[in-house]
């Protein structure tokens, strides 16, 4: 079976700019999880998806906002960037939402300056 | 709110000593998982333990559960250098999240 794939894998944008992540999960998975990973705070929790609704939220301001499609692929966006959105952004995917066997992607490195 | 905490943050050994990472969680945990990444690379999936004093072994780790579901270890007996990296225990989040992950313990083996 593939494992997740994210796209791109690394980023450089502007502040104020706003970035796009994708995410298609392993198949038959339907759950897709997002975190955020610094350095100074570890891995942070942004926001679950499954059958196309979110179903968790972490405390996220709102520019960071995501959707997911019905072959649940998901994406992630954030508008606004800010120097501190510098971060490698994770995603994985688990067979539902009440499973915690969580799979990961390798991750896309954004960077903002 | 809920926290997983990991100790300790750092653990240096010589290859062949013993190494162990703990886990403890503010709340009742349901149930625990462990990963671990490598430099550079993303976290992976180890373990899921899901009962009460339930052990576990991957070769030459080993995974333990509490008692009162509450905490949770990793050891590994005589480690290689194919151990380094960070290890994660992560549990369901009891305030509207997926998992809540502990800050990780990062192991580095000298040869």
């Amino acid at each position: 079976k593939a494992g997740v794939t994210q796209t791109p894998r690394y980023l450089i944008k502007t502040r104020g700019q706003q970035v796009t992540l994708s995410c298609s999960p392993i198949s038959g998975h339907r759950s897709v999880s997002w975190y955020q990973q610094t350095p100074g705070q570890g891995l942070q929790f942004l926001f679950e998806y499954f059958s196309e609704t979110q179903r968790n939220k972490g405390n996220f301001p709102g520019r960071f906002s995501g959707r997911q499609f019905s072959n649940s692929r998901s994406e992630m966006n954030v508008s606004t960037l800010e120097l501190g959105d510098s971060a490698l952004y994770l995603c994985a995917s688990s067979y539902g939402t009440n499973s915690y066997e969580q799979y990961f992607g390798p991750g896309t490195r954004l960077t903002v300056t | 709110g809920q926290q997983v905490m990991q100790i300790p943050q750092y653990q240096h050994v010589q290859e062949g000593e013993d190494f162990t990472t703990y886990c403890n969680s503010s709340t009742t945990l349901s149930n625990i998982q462990w990963y671990k990444q490598r430099p550079g690379g993303h976290p992976v999936f180890l373990i899921q333990l899901v009962k009460s004093g339930e052990v576990k072994k991957q070769k030459r780790l080993t995974f333990q559960f509490g008692e009162a579901k509450k905490n949770s270890s990793l050891h590994i007996t005589a480690t290689q250098t194919t151990d380094v990296g960070t290890y994660f225990c992560a549990g369901p989040d009891t305030n509207a999240g997926k998992s809540t992950f502990g800050d990780g313990t990062t192991l580095t083996v000298k040869p």
